[in-house]
């Protein structure tokens, strides 16, 4: 099975700086097969990029993707007040288990 | 509008079980492969079990593998997991999502299950 790990745990930031947030694999991932998706406190998650790099239906261009093999990385820039929330990396691979990081929470 | 609604949970004594449902509406739901999801309270994501549209293909995560089973009812638009055997730490928020390119696009609001004497 592969094991994602996010880094940093916590980051702390203020608006209208950038976030760089780190996901690393056990093993190297096709990045078709990497997404991240954005979750806030009483909600479900939200997908954000899937594919590495490719935005999901209505997610601002301040978020970004990237990476290959086994790290990945998210960028958000000019954090707006609404991007506070904890952020899951997740390998979706050809078949299960799918697995997901740990979550980084993005603080003001 | 594309939902996806969870029911069926509740409180249940260890070694229970409980049936989760997901209402699909607002798209063509035969096609797409579906997920449970569950987070335990304060903890991260964890994915539990996927099934493709025509239900050829299942999958279980270890920590549920034989104790669990997904299923779905195309002409009702609609997911299901049965839980058997519940533990303590089953006790999470379980989410319906469904599936395109293996990511996944929409999400549930969630049922919660207790697992708790």
């Amino acid at each position: 099975e592969i094991v994602l790990t996010q880094s940093p745990g916590t980051l702390s930031l203020s608006p209208g700086e950038r976030a760089t947030l780190t996901c690393r694999a056990s093993q190297s991932i096709n990045s078709r097969y990497l997404a991240w998706y954005q979750q806030k406190p009483g909600q479900a998650a939200r997908l954000l990029i899937y594919g590495a790099s490719s935005r999901a239906t209505g997610i601002p261009d301040r978020f970004s993707g990237s990476g290959s093999g086994t790290e990945f990385t998210l960028t958000i820039n000019r954090l707006e007040p609404e991007d506070f929330a904890v952020y899951y990396c997740q390998q979706y691979g050809n078949s299960p288990p799918f697995s997901f990081g740990q979550g980084t929470k993005l603080e003001i | 509008e594309v939902q996806l609604v969870e029911s069926g949970g509740g409180l249940v004594q260890p070694g229970g079980s409980l049936r989760l449902s997901c209402a699909a509406s607002g798209f063509n739901f035969s096609p797409y492969s579906m997920n449970w999801v569950r987070q335990a309270p304060g903890k991260g994501l964890e994915w539990v079990s996927y099934i493709t549209g025509d239900a050829r293909r299942i999958y279980y995560a270890d920590s549920v593998k034989g104790r669990f089973t997904i299923s779905r009812d195309n002409a009702n638009r609609a997911s299901y997991l049965q839980m058997n055997s519940l533990r303590a730490e089953d006790t999470a928020v379980y989410y319906c999502a469904r599936s395109v390119e293996g990511a996944f696009d929409v999400w549930g609001q969630g049922t919660m299950v207790t697992v708790s004497s």
